[in-house]
C-alpha cells in the first residue's frame, strides 16, 4: 500500500541546515510528484515545494533562496534541505503525494505522519 | 498568488447537527478546490477534490459545493469522529498551491 514517512532531526540550532528524508513505498517517484508542506504549531498549512515526476522542482517563493528538494529514485527517497533556519521555521514537516498518476492532479491523496522540527536559538 | 480565506476560524456544533464551512478564493479557481480533514495530532487527509467529488472511503455525510470564488464543505449529521480542523486548498493556479487558514470544529 502507499506510504510516506518523514525522518530527520527533531531539534536544529538556529542558522543551521535542516535535512529531512521522505521515504515512500507503494508507488514510484517517476510516476507521482511529491510535495513538502509544513505546519507551525497550532497554525495552518504552507506549501514548501514539489519534486515533479521528471525530477524538476518548484519552490515557494518565500523559501526559494533557502530550500532545495531532490530525490534518489532507486531508494524511493525524497530529500529536503533548508538552510539558515530561524525559530519561525519550527513546524511539523509533512511530505505528501500528488494524486495524479503520470499527470498532475494538484491535490494530495497520501500524507506522511509528519516530523516535528524545533529550531532552537 | 491566489489567496484562500476560510470562515469561520472555529465552530462549535452538536452531535447530529449540520455544519457548513466556507472558503473564498481571491479569484476564480474554476472548481480547482480540495478539502482536507486534520484530526488532532494527525496528518491531513483528503476529503473532497474538484470542489464536489468525494475521495475514496470518505463518508457520504461530507459534501462539497460551490463555483467561481465561493466554495463550501457541508457535514450532515455531525459525528464525534468529525471533530477536527478542516482546510481548503486551491489547485487551479500552481505553483504555489495555497491553503485556507483552517476551521477548527469542536463539539458543543
Amino acid at each position: 500500500q502507499v506510504q510516506l514517512k518523514e525522518s530527520g532531526p527533531v531539534l536544529v540550532q538556529a542558522s543551521e541546515t535542516l535535512s529531512l528524508t521522505c521515504t515512500v513505498s507503494g508507488f514510484s517517484l517517476t510516476n507521482y510528484g511529491v510535495i513538502w508542506v509544513r505546519q507551525p504549531p497550532g497554525k495552518g498549512l504552507e506549501w514548501m515545494g514539489i519534486i515533479w515526476r521528471n525530477g524538476n522542482t518548484d519552490y515557494n517563493s518565500a523559501l526559494k533562496s533557502r530550500l532545495s528538494i531532490n530525490r534518489d529514485t532507486s531508494k524511493s527517497q525524497v530529500f529536503l534541505k533548508m538552510n539558515s533556519l530561524q525559530t519561525d521555521d519550527t513546524a511539523i514537516y509533512y511530505c505528501t503525494r500528488d494524486s495524479g498518476f503520470i499527470t498532475t492532479a494538484g491535490y494530495f491523496d497520501y500524507w506522511g505522519q509528519g516530523v516535528m522540527v524545533t529550531v532552537s536559538s | 498568488d491566489i489567496q484562500m480565506t476560510q470562515s469561520p476560524a472555529s465552530l462549535s456544533a452538536s452531535l447530529g447537527e449540520t455544519v457548513t464551512i466556507e472558503c473564498r478564493a481571491s479569484e476564480d479557481i474554476y472548481n480547482g478546490l480540495a478539502w482536507y480533514q486534520q484530526k488532532p495530532g494527525k496528518s491531513p487527509q483528503l476529503l473532497i477534490y474538484n470542489a464536489n467529488s468525494l475521495h475514496t472511503g470518505v463518508p457520504s455525510r461530507f459534501s462539497g459545493s460551490g463555483s467561481g470564488t465561493q466554495y463550501s464543505l457541508k457535514i450532515n449529521s455531525l459525528q464525534s469522529e468529525d471533530v477536527a480542523s478542516y482546510f481548503c486548498q486551491q489547485y487551479y493556479d500552481y505553483p504555489p498551491w495555497t491553503f485556507g487558514g483552517g476551521t477548527k470544529l469542536e463539539l458543543k
